[in-house]
């Protein structure tokens, strides 16, 4: 099994420019986690999505990020427009119903100039 | 509002010796915790977990004590080794691992030859 896969590892732009991030997460698995890590607030949850369906969006920062999953092998969250404050390392991660240890992705740095 | 705070950011410890890594929760409703360990530039992977109807959990040289009336849990690793050098996680999440994990900010632990 290839883990959970995130793509790009890197992305570097432009303020106001709109940026995607992409997962795919382990087969099988019906839940999928977006979290933001930055130093001052950690490991933070953005989204998360069970069965493709969002469950709890609350950690979302404003109505500048979204999130979607088409069906249960992709998923992207969308920064339209960054800014630098956005900067930071964003981390996928998936679970099977029922399995409290998530799988994580190697994340995505994102920084915003 | 910190609902799991690690309040060491960094431990420096011999090998061999025991690392000692505390982590304290606000809420009440958690139920289920566990440690992630995390290697620059990767994402954080599982390490060992509890539930709150235990006080310890033991995998190897890596053993999570829990104290519920103290809203306190801790997790040893004896003996400590080289490889161990990571940032390690505390999370917490409630009904039974159901609920979405909340994580602390993490302490850096680095074990010295």
């Amino acid at each position: 099994d290839a883990g959970v896969i995130q793509s790009p590892r890197h992305e570097v732009t432009e303020m106001g420019q709109e940026v995607t991030l992409r997962c795919k997460p382990i087969s099988g698995h019906n839940s999928l986690f977006w979290y933001r890590q930055t130093m001052m607030r950690g490991l933070e949850l953005l989204i998360y999505f069970n069965n493709n369906v969002p469950i709890d969006d609350s950690g979302m920062p404003e109505d500048r990020f979204s999130a979607k999953m088409p069906n249960a092998s992709f998923s992207t969250l969308k920064i339209q427009p960054s800014e630098p404050r956005d900067s930071a390392v964003y981390f996928c991660a998936s679970s099977p119903d029922g399995d409290y240890g998530y799988t994580f992705g190697s994340g995505t740095r994102l920084t915003v100039v | 509002d910190q609902q799991v705070k690690q309040n060491s950011p960094s431990l420096s410890v011999q090998e061999g010796r025991i690392s000692i890594l505390n982590c304290d929760y606000t809420n009440s409703m958690f139920d289920y915790f566990l440690w992630y360990k995390k290697y620059p530039a990767e994402g954080p992977t599982f390490l060992i977990s509890i539930s709150s109807i235990k006080d310890k959990n033991e995998d190897g040289r890596f053993t999570v004590f829990l104290n519920k009336s103290a809203k306190h849990l801790s997790l040893h690793i004896v003996p400590s080794q080289p490889g161990d050098s990571a940032v390690y996680f505390c999370a917490a999440s409630a009904r039974g691992g159901s609920e979405k994990l909340v994580f602390g900010k993490g302490t850096k632990l680095t074990v010295n030859p």
